[in-house]
């Protein structure tokens, strides 16, 4: 069945350190890919998709681009801040199938 | 426009004890779903609503009901509360059938079974 694999977590960072979160998939046919956000204390809020392959989404700094020659959709931003701080969660869905499929999140802490 | 908005935020209850988790959503949406996280385990679906009228079971569904009450409300019962049940469960509603399925979550409710 479809999967989603994230590199594990915490992941500590400096301010305007370069960002990069690992997120490969296994799927058929052509799923989206999703990046979706949780801030402490709250639900996840999407924060980029990609539809088809080579397609970039981006969003609030953040780039993640659709490889589907290498199955990935790693999640980069060129300089985290402290409110980046949070846990970030890769996510496919394949039409038709009513379930998105999510990573087991990966932690951030961005230090001042 | 309130999105999707889930009641309680907090509760603890006994061994045994039964409860209702409830959730409506604002946005028009067709489709609606239960999760549970937990440390290192992701977003676990519990079930889902692809239409009002339709439920169908997920991932992890045993020891849960649901109904769909109407296009707005989906709610998840615990019948007999268990501590492995401890967990913070969230709500999440999606337009369906189309290319995105973009999920909208509400802010959660944490649950401790004693």
């Amino acid at each position: 069945g479809d999967s989603v694999t994230q590199m594990e977590g915490p992941v500590t960072l400096s301010e305007e350190a370069f960002l990069t979160i690992n997120c490969t998939y296994t799927a058929t046919g052509y799923p989206s890919l999703f990046w979706y956000v949780q801030y402490p204390g709250e639900g996840l809020q999407l924060l980029l998709k990609a539809t088809k392959a080579d397609d970039k989404g981006s969003n609030k700094g953040f780039e993640a681009t659709y490889r589907k020659e290498t199955t990935s959709f790693h999640l980069e931003k060129g300089s985290v801040q402290v409110s980046d701080s949070a846990v970030y969660f890769c996510a496919l869905y394949n039409t038709g199938g009513f379930k998105t499929i999510f990573g087991a999140g990966t932690r951030l802490f961005v230090k001042a | 426009n309130a999105g999707v908005t889930q009641t309680p935020k907090f509760q603890v209850l006994k061994t045994g004890q039964s409860m209702t988790l409830q959730c409506a959503q604002d946005m028009n949406h067709n489709s609606m779903y239960w999760y549970r996280q937990d440390p290192g385990m992701g977003l676990r679906l519990i079930y889902y609503s692809a239409s009002e009228g339709t439920t169908d079971k997920g991932e992890v569904p045993n020891g849960y009901n649901v109904s769909r009450l109407n296009k707005r409300e989906f709610s998840l019962r615990l019948e007999s509360a268990a501590p492995s049940q401890t967990s913070v469960y969230f709500c999440a509603s999606s337009e369906s059938g189309d290319r995105y399925n973009e999920q909208f979550f509400g802010p959660g409710t944490r649950l401790t079974v004693l």
